[in-house]
């Protein structure tokens, strides 16, 4: 199998305040994971690319300040979202990659985050 | 032009039918061709991958490839109520085409199988 969890499900906040989402590979190593939002009705919009031991890659126009990657181990990469204000209430949904393996990535279930 | 084009639907089809999903792309570096599944506030599941030009066949469904005409598609066959969702094609170039494992996305299609 090749499952992915992310961790919380959901989440409320207060604006100004941080919130870390955890996404883990199961039952594969992963040596690059990947972090996507997703708007209502709208395709998933990649926001950085996380490999293992090194810095995250961000894509154009995601503040790396405020979304904060940390991908420590081979199944464990997580993005915390600092200063959260209400226009960052979205969907994020992460991937990850098997190591060795070619190019299909793996969802996690994706968190739901809603700044007050 | 968009790299990836796919028709956002919706698409209802009564139950059985035969579904046809398609996607066309510009970037010849694409070598890798996935099919996800995105139910209703849940994380896409993946359905069919394929490399470079062909057919693939898993159950009900079945993947085809034409990289001469830049043409992937993703066929449903009786289909269930439970194919309710939205599907999503998705491309890479690999490593060696510079993309670096990225994806890129067609929009989605929404499809609604009535029973």
């Amino acid at each position: 199998g090749a499952v992915v969890s992310q961790h919380p499900s959901r989440v409320i906040c207060k604006s100004g305040t941080s919130v870390k989402i955890e996404c883990r590979s199961l039952d594969f190593q992963a040596t690059t994971m990947f972090w996507y939002r997703q708007f209502p009705k709208q395709s998933l919009m990649l926001m950085a690319t996380s490999n293992e031991g090194s810095k995250a890659t961000y894509e154009q126009g995601v503040e790396k300040d405020k979304f904060l990657i940390n991908h420590a181990s081979l199944t464990l990469s997580t993005l915390t979202v600092t200063s959260a204000h209400p226009e960052d209430s979205s969907f994020y949904i992460c991937s990850a990659r098997k190591t060795g393996s070619q190019e299909t990535q793996y969802f996690g279930p994706g968190t739901r985050l809603l700044v007050l | 032009q968009k790299e990836v084009e796919q028709d956002p639907g919706p698409l209802s089809v009564p139950e059985g039918a035969i579904v046809s999903l398609n996607c066309t792309y510009s970037n010849s570096a694409f070598q890798y061709f996935m099919w996800y599944r995105q139910y209703s506030r849940k994380g896409p599941e993946l359905l069919m991958y394929t490399y470079s030009s062909g057919n693939k066949e898993d159950g009900r469904f079945t993947a085809q490839v034409d990289k001469s005409s830049k043409y992937i598609s993703l066929f449903i066959r009786d289909s269930q109520p439970s194919d309710s969702a939205t599907y999503l094609c998705a491309m890479s170039g690999g490593v060696y085409g510079g993309s670096n494992y990225k994806l890129t996305f067609g929009k989605g299609t929404l499809l609604t199988v009535n029973p």
